[in-house]
């Protein structure tokens, strides 16, 4: 049974670049939450998926956005990137009959460092 | 902005001790959960404690809520080398869809 899986591990980008991340969630899960990480902080939530939809969103800019597929394997996607915007984005998976927030699994995360 | 606040943000003990972390927040909460995480990577549940509870146990962990002072405790018993990592408690306030975290904190266990 395989956990939440993301892709890639490790991405390089230059200011003002495109980037997209990818998660799988674990098998069973039908909702996908993602949070940033900065050096040194907690996770911060970014915003939450179900049914194709975004459900909840937190305190970041329109430059994030998201999507979720019908296989309910999600992507981020952050435009014009700043240096800020460096940090391990953790993808969560959960079950929205299992209560969402009783339990998140996460994937080992992307590195995204901005230069 | 972060919720859950975390006392001491690092802990140095010896293997064997027991390791006690605090996290205070600030409103009301349906839950309040542990996560641990290995070297920056991805963190994995530890314990989840409901509003209604104050102390559950799950085998060398201990998590405690006192819900009028807003904080709880996490208690590592006999610690190991292999729980050096870093602790965040999370509050679902049950109002929207969300996890919020602390800051971490930094345990090392000195083998």
């Amino acid at each position: 049974d395989a956990g939440v899986t993301q892709s890639p591990t490790h991405l390089i980008k230059t200011r003002g670049q495109q980037v997209t991340l990818r998660c799988s969630p674990k098998s069973g899960h039908d909702t996908v939450s993602w949070y940033q990480q900065a050096l040194g902080q907690g996770p911060q939530f970014i915003f939450q998926y179900y049914e194709e939809e975004e459900r909840q969103r937190g305190n970041f800019p329109d430059r994030f956005s998201g999507h979720q597929f019908p296989n309910y394997s999600s992507e981020l996607n952050v435009n014009a990137l700043l240096l800020g915007d460096s940090a391990l984005y953790l993808c969560a998976s959960s079950s929205i009959q299992g209560a969402t927030n009783e339990k998140l699994f996460f994937g080992s995360g992307t590195q995204l460092s901005v230069l | 902005s972060q919720q859950g606040e975390e006392d001491p943000q690092a802990l140095s003990i010896q293997e064997g001790e027991n390791a006690t972390m605090n996290c205070s927040y600030k409103t009301s909460i349906n839950n309040l959960q542990w996560y641990r995480q290995n070297s920056g990577r991805g963190l994995v549940h530890l314990i989840l404690i409901r509003s209604n509870e104050r102390e559950k146990h799950s085998g060398r962990l201990r998590v405690t809520l006192d819900t009028s002072k807003k904080s709880s405790s996490l208690l590592i018993t006999a610690s190991r080398a292999a729980d050096t990592a870093s602790y965040f408690c999370a509050t679902d306030t049950g109002a929207n869809s969300k996890l919020t975290f602390g800051k971490g904190i930094t345990l090392s266990v000195r083998p």
